[in-house]
C-alpha cells in the first residue's frame, strides 16, 4: 500500500534552533499533505494544509513565521519550526492525499509514522 | 472543525466484538466516513470507510444508519493489539482542498 515516510522520527534539540521535518510519500503523488501536531492525550491538531507549487494554508492560531512550511514537489513537504521552544515540544505528523501514481486511489489520504521533537 | 462525536473511551474483552459508535449528524450528501486509529506514538492508521451501505474489510466492519447522522465500527474480534484511539471522520472522497480535521477519537482498551 501507499507509504508516507517521516524524517526524522524523533528529535532533541536546544531551546533557540530550528529543526526541519521531511514528508515524502514514497511511492505516489501528493499535490495536498496535512500537517499536525498532537501534545499528549491529546487528539491530532491540524496545523496547516501544503498545497504543492503554492503558499500553506495555516490553521487559526498556528503562527506561520514560526512553522514554515514547504511543497516543493509532489512527493515532498517540509515542516520546519523556527527558534524552536519547550512548549513546541510535541509529536508532529503529516499525512498525504493522494493525486495520482500507480497503487493507491486518488483522494486517500496516508499518514506518516510521525516526529517527535524534544526541545530543551 | 469536527463534525463528528465519539464516546471517549471504551472497554472490551479480548476475544469479543467491539462496537465503537460515532455520530455525524450534519454530514453532507458527499461525504464519507472513515475510521481511523492510532496505536500509541504512531501516525493514524486506515481501517475502513463508507457512504452508505454497511462496508467490511478484513480488518472491521462499518455499518451505517440508513439516515447517516451515525456510524458503527465493529472490530469482529478484539485482540491486544487493537487497543488504541479509534477516530471518525467525515470527508469527502476524492478530497479536493478539503481539510481533514479529527475529533478527539474513542480510546478502545481490549482487556485480556
Amino acid at each position: 500500500g501507499a507509504v508516507v515516510s517521516q524524517h526524522p522520527s524523533w528529535v532533541i534539540c536546544k531551546s533557540g534552533t530550528s529543526v526541519k521535518i521531511e514528508c515524502r510519500s514514497l511511492d505516489f503523488q501528493a499535490t495536498t499533505m496535512f500537517w499536525y501536531r498532537q501534545f499528549p492525550k491529546q487528539s491530532l491538531m491540524l496545523m496547516a494544509t501544503s498545497n504543492e507549487g503554492s503558499k500553506a494554508t495555516y490553521e487559526q492560531g498556528v503562527e506561520k513565521d514560526k512553522f514554515l512550511i514547504n511543497h516543493a514537489s509532489l512527493t515532498l513537504s517540509t515542516l520546519t519550526v523556527t527558534s524552536a521552544h519547550p512548549e513546541d515540544s510535541s509529536f508532529y505528523i503529516c499525512s498525504a492525499r493522494v493525486s495520482g501514481g500507480q497503487g493507491a486511489i486518488t483522494g486517500e489520504l496516508f499518514f506518516g509514522e510521525g516526529s517527535r521533537l524534544t526541545v530543551l | 472543525d469536527a463534525k463528528t462525536t465519539q464516546p471517549p473511551s471504551m472497554d472490551c474483552a479480548e476475544g469479543r466484538a467491539a462496537n465503537l459508535p460515532c455520530n455525524h449528524s450534519t454530514i453532507s450528501g458527499n461525504e464519507y466516513v472513515y475510521w481511523y486509529r492510532q496505536i500509541h506514538s504512531q501516525g493514524p492508521q486506515y481501517i475502513i470507510h463508507g457512504l452508505k451501505n454497511n462496508e467490511t474489510n478484513e480488518m472491521a466492519s462499518l455499518i451505517i444508519t440508513e439516515d447517516r447522522k451515525s456510524s458503527t465500527l465493529i472490530l469482529p474480534h478484539a485482540t491486544l493489539r487493537d487497543t488504541a484511539v479509534y477516530y471518525c471522520i467525515v470527508r469527502v472522497e476524492s478530497g479536493g482542498y478539503q481539510k481533514v480535521t479529527f475529533g478527539t477519537g474513542t480510546k478502545l482498551q481490549v482487556i485480556p
